[in-house]
């Protein structure tokens, strides 16, 4: 595609249940990129995948949250059990080969209420 | 572990005026450092890229520096305008690809 394309734009759910938020990278762009973004924060890193693997996963908060790229291409990012203070923006990029040409998605607004 | 900080958290200036961002990082072993706008509810737009060798980039009315050894960067915007106004991003990226993002500095331009 175009661009990065994630969905949905916006997800609501209940304080204990599972999400998945998908992201698809542009074509071709081995490495991809997620983050959570609070009200008025920076973008927080989470994890970083080059191709299929994770090559950074430091940034993920605790084993509730999960992400997998089977193909190398689409990434689906996982939150199990979740919490109210999961609630953010979520970010997916992408770039063709990592370290730089970024393309930014617009985002998941995650609301656990 | 790296760190940015920006300074102003946010900033407010009439239109016209020529204003400075600043940012910091706290490990300078840095492949390259970039600035970035975001526009509320939006994802983020690349601004200006500085490879690690760099001093700056220049790109119409912006202009980011880089001093490495220092840990950091400045991003000046001239004759600014309405348009302007959003949150402006500064993010590092190791050498191993992981790019970490500063708080970000709100920019408001009054007409």
């Amino acid at each position: 595609g175009a661009g990065v394309s994630q969905t949905p734009s916006n997800k609501v759910t209940e304080k204990g249940k599972y999400v998945e938020l998908r992201c698809d990278p542009i074509s071709g762009h081995t490495a991809l990129y997620w983050y959570r973004q609070s009200l008025g924060q920076g973008p927080e890193f989470l994890i970083y995948f080059q191709g299929t693997g994770a090559a950074d996963d430091s940034g993920l908060p605790n084993d509730r949250f999960f992400a997998v790229r089977p193909e190398g291409s689409v990434s689906t990012l996982k939150i199990q059990r979740t919490e109210r203070g999961d609630s953010a923006v979520y970010l997916c990029a992408s770039s063709l080969a990592g370290k730089d040409g970024y393309t930014f998605g617009s985002g998941t607004r995650l609301t656990v209420v | 572990k790296q760190e940015v900080t920006q300074i102003p958290a946010a900033l407010s200036v009439p239109e016209g005026e020529n204003l400075v961002l600043n940012c910091s990082f706290t490990d300078s072993a840095i492949y390259n450092l970039q600035w970035f706008r975001q526009d509320p509810g939006k994802g983020l737009t690349s601004l200006l890229l500085i490879q690690s060798s760099q001093r700056e980039q220049t790109s119409g009315r912006l202009n980011a520096s880089l001093d490495k050894s220092s840990g950091r960067s400045t991003l000046y915007i001239a004759a600014s305008q309405p348009g302007d106004s959003a949150t402006y991003l500064c993010a590092v990226t190791s050498n191993t690809g992981k790019l970490i993002f500063g708080q970000g500095t709100t920019l408001q331009v009054k007409p």
